[in-house]
C-alpha cells in the first residue's frame, strides 16, 4: 500500500508570497493531521481532518492558514501571505481509526518550507 | 492543555550502553501514549504504544518503554544500543475522551558512537 505522499518536498518562498503544501494520506483512512515543527521545537499539533469535515483546527497559528481537503481525500494547506516565522517541515499524518484512543499515525515525509 | 516534556535533548552513547529517554505529560486522564522514531532521511515511524492492559510495553528493535501512572511518565528504554539507534525520537499522548489529537514533545536526538 502506498504512504502518505507530500508535495513539495522543499519550497522557498519570499515572505509574502503564497505557498500550497499537499497531503495524500493513506487511501481509506478518515483521518488526516497536520503538524508542523519549527527547528529544535516540538511537532506542533494544527488541525485533524475527519473525512472532509475539520474535527479539530485549534492549532492553526492565524487566518494567513487554510486547510482544505475536498471529498475527504487529498489536503491542502495553504500559507497567504507568509511570514517568516512559518519557516518549517509541515507533517501530514493519516489513520483509519475514528475513535480516540485507537489512532496510531502513519506520517509522510514532510514538506519543508523556507520563507525568506 | 496537555503537553509532553522530554528531560533529553541530545544524548550520545557508545554502542552496547543502556539507554533511556525521559518522558513526562501533563493530563489527569486517561491516556493513549507512544513513541516515534525518525531516522536520518526516513519518515517518523512508531517505535511503540501503549494504551492499556501490561504498563510495560515492547516495541520493535529491542525497544521497551514502562508507563508509571503515578509519575505520568512513560520512560523509553533499551538494555543495549547500537550504531543504528541512531535517530530522533519522540514521545507523544493522546487524551482519551477529549480529542482525537496526538501531543508531542520536542524529541531527543539519539547519536550513538560506533
Amino acid at each position: 500500500e502506498a504512504g502518505v505522499t507530500q508535495f513539495p518536498s522543499h519550497s522557498v518562498i519570499e515572505k509574502g508570497q503564497t505557498v500550497t503544501l499537499r497531503c495524500d494520506p493513506i487511501s481509506g483512512h478518515d483521518n488526516l493531521y497536520w503538524y508542523r515543527r519549527v527547528m529544535g521545537k516540538e511537532i506542533k499539533f494544527l488541525l485533524h481532518f475527519v473525512k472532509e469535515s475539520k474535527q479539530d483546527e485549534s492549532g492553526m497559528p492565524n487566518n494567513r492558514f487554510l486547510a482544505e481537503r475536498t471529498g475527504g481525500t487529498y489536503s491542502t494547506l495553504k500559507v497567504q501571505p507568509a511570514e517568516l516565522e512559518d519557516s518549517g517541515v509541515y507533517f501530514c499524518a493519516s489513520s483509519p481509526q475514528l475513535f480516540s484512543g485507537a489512532n496510531v499515525l502513519t506520517f509522510g515525509a514532510g514538506s519543508r518550507l523556507t520563507v525568506l | 492543555a496537555q503537553s509532553v516534556s522530554q528531560h533529553n535533548h541530545h544524548v550520545i552513547l557508545s554502542e552496547a550502553a543502556s539507554l533511556e529517554l525521559g518522558c513526562n505529560y501533563s493530563y489527569g486522564g486517561t491516556v493513549n501514549l507512544f513513541w516515534y522514531v525518525q531516522y536520518p532521511g526516513q519518515h517518523l515511524q512508531l517505535l511503540l504504544k501503549y494504551f492499556s492492559g501490561d504498563p510495560l510495553v515492547k516495541g520493535i528493535k529491542g525497544f521497551e518503554a514502562e508507563f508509571i501512572k503515578s509519575k505520568f511518565s512513560f520512560n523509553l528504554r533499551k538494555p543495549s544500543v547500537q550504531w543504528s539507534d541512531t535517530a530522533e525520537y519522540f514521545c507523544a499522548v493522546n487524551a482519551m475522551n477529549r480529542d482525537d489529537k496526538i501531543i508531542f514533545g520536542k524529541g531527543t536526538r539519539l547519536h550513538i558512537l560506533p
